[in-house]
């Protein structure tokens, strides 16, 4: 069936360090692809999508690209700041009504 | 404009004990969701609605039952609830059903059964 991987978390940085979390997908067909943001205490929030192969979702400074090929779909930032610790979910929607969520992969930023 | 939001935002039950966790929108949502969180495996589907007055099974529908009487509001209930229902449960919602669409997600619920 399909499903989402992510890495496994958490993942600490320094502060303007690059960011990379790794999402890989299984899917019948071309699911749309999410990534979700989780700040403490708080609900789930869009950060970005893309929706075909190819396409790049993009959102504070945060990107990542749908890879048809390697079926992946990572997360990337060049610069991280202390405000985006929190948790980020990879997540694809296949078919109507069903998305299927990653594990969540906890980044912590250090000042 | 408040989003998603639920009632309550923590709850402590004794086994056995029931109780109904309340979503709100007020998008004009057709959709609406109830997820449960638990450490390491990430977001599961409880039950879903397609719109007023229907509701469906999600990956995880055992003991729970839920209700939409009204379009803006999606009831989750625990008639008798267990230790394994110990989780955090989040509300979401979306426009239409179509897999391109994001959901918006309430703040959840963590509920704690002794």
């Amino acid at each position: 069936g399909n499903s989402v991987t992510q890495m496994e978390g958490p993942v600490t940085l320094s502060e303007e360090a690059f960011l990379t979390i790794n999402c890989t997908y299984t899917a019948t067909g071309y699911p749309s692809l999410f990534w979700y943001v989780q700040y403490p205490g708080e609900g789930l929030q869009l950060l970005l999508k893309a929706t075909k192969a190819d396409d790049k979702g993009s959102n504070k400074g945060f990107e990542a690209t749908y890879r048809k090929e390697t079926t992946s779909f990572h997360l990337e930032k060049g610069s991280v700041q202390v405000s985006d610790s929190a948790v980020y979910f990879c997540a694809q929607g296949s078919g109507t009504y069903k998305y299927i969520f990653g594990t969540g992969t906890r980044l912590k930023v250090l000042a | 404009n408040a989003g998603v939001t639920q009632t309550p935002k923590f709850r402590v039950l004794k086994t056995g004990q029931s109780m109904t966790l309340l979503c709100a929108q007020d998008m004009n949502h057709e959709y609406m969701y109830w997820y449960r969180q638990d450490p390491g495996m990430g977001l599961r589907l409880i039950h879903y609605s397609v719109g007023e007055g229907t509701t469906a099974k999600g990956e995880v529908p055992d003991g729970y039952n839920v209700s939409r009487l009204k379009k803006q509001n999606f009831l989750l209930g625990l008639e008798s609830a267990a230790p394994s229902q110990t989780s955090v449960y989040f509300c979401a919602s979306s426009f239409s059903g179509s897999s391109y669409n994001e959901q918006f997600f309430g703040p959840g619920t963590r509920l704690t059964v002794l």
